[in-house]
């Protein structure tokens, strides 16, 4: 069972457009919404987190936008540079018991800004 | 300062063999997370530790696997009698109190 689902599973967005990845989650327990940038042949690495008390987030060129009732959180990149090219990840989680915060990720969109 | 290590970044190994994994976390980090990533897939959680002790290991997908923290900071992932569906790439995810986790560069295992 898939807890968390994200499209597309690929982007191609011109330089200076707008990236929009969507994801959708099943667990109300989930309060916990990161995402992650991986490039290649590196880890993922944390770019941006909400929690559901809030609708929206925004860290520089990069927003999250949560609907509680839908179930849903999506990423927006305004202004895309083709150094935003990588692999993003939404992810999910909660406190599983002992501290643990175990992400359920989804399987990825890779971006590619084309100049 | 110093980001979550891992040792080998590269490992062939033959179906039947044992492995084991390492992950340096990042010093002072009370939580550390292994996590499994095939290819084009999201990482899944695998197992945690909260310093030494191993809180969860719901992950683990069969008794061949194991994981150590004997002294709260290194942690070894231990896949015995490898087979071929165990080829995947292995992070480690360390942090402080609360959610945020981070990851390592990863060891990609390929079994023979």
């Amino acid at each position: 069972q898939q807890q968390v689902k994200q499209s597309p599973q690929s982007l191609i967005v011109q330089k200076g457009g707008i990236s929009i990845i969507n994801c959708a989650y099943e667990n109300t327990a989930f309060d916990y919404f990161p995402w992650y940038q991986q490039f290649p042949g590196k880890g993922p690495a944390l770019l941006i987190a909400i929690r559901p008390d809030v609708s929206e987030k925004k860290e520089g060129r990069f927003t999250i936008s949560f609907n509680k009732s839908a179930k849903q959180f999506s990423l927006h990149i305004m202004d895309s540079q083709p150094g935003d090219s990588a692999t993003y990840f939404c992810a999910a989680s909660t406190d599983s018991g002992a501290g643990s915060y175990q992400l359920t990720f989804g399987k990825g969109t890779k971006l590619s800004v084309i100049p | 300062g110093a980001g979550v290590s891992q040792s080998p970044r590269y490992k062939v190994t033959k179906r039947g063999q044992d492995v084991a994994l390492r992950c340096d976390p990042i010093s002072g980090h009370v939580s550390l997370y292994w996590y499994r990533q095939a290819l084009g897939q999201g990482p899944e959680f695998l197992t945690y530790f909260n310093y030494e002790a191993q809180q969860d290991k719901s992950g683990l997908p069969n008794d061949r696997f194991s994981a150590e923290r004997p002294e709260g900071s290194i942690s070894t992932l231990t896949i015995q009698r490898t087979e071929q569906r165990d080829s995947a790439m292995y992070r480690c995810a360390s942090g402080g109190y609360g959610e945020t986790q981070y990851f390592g560069p990863g060891t990609r295992l390929l079994v023979l």
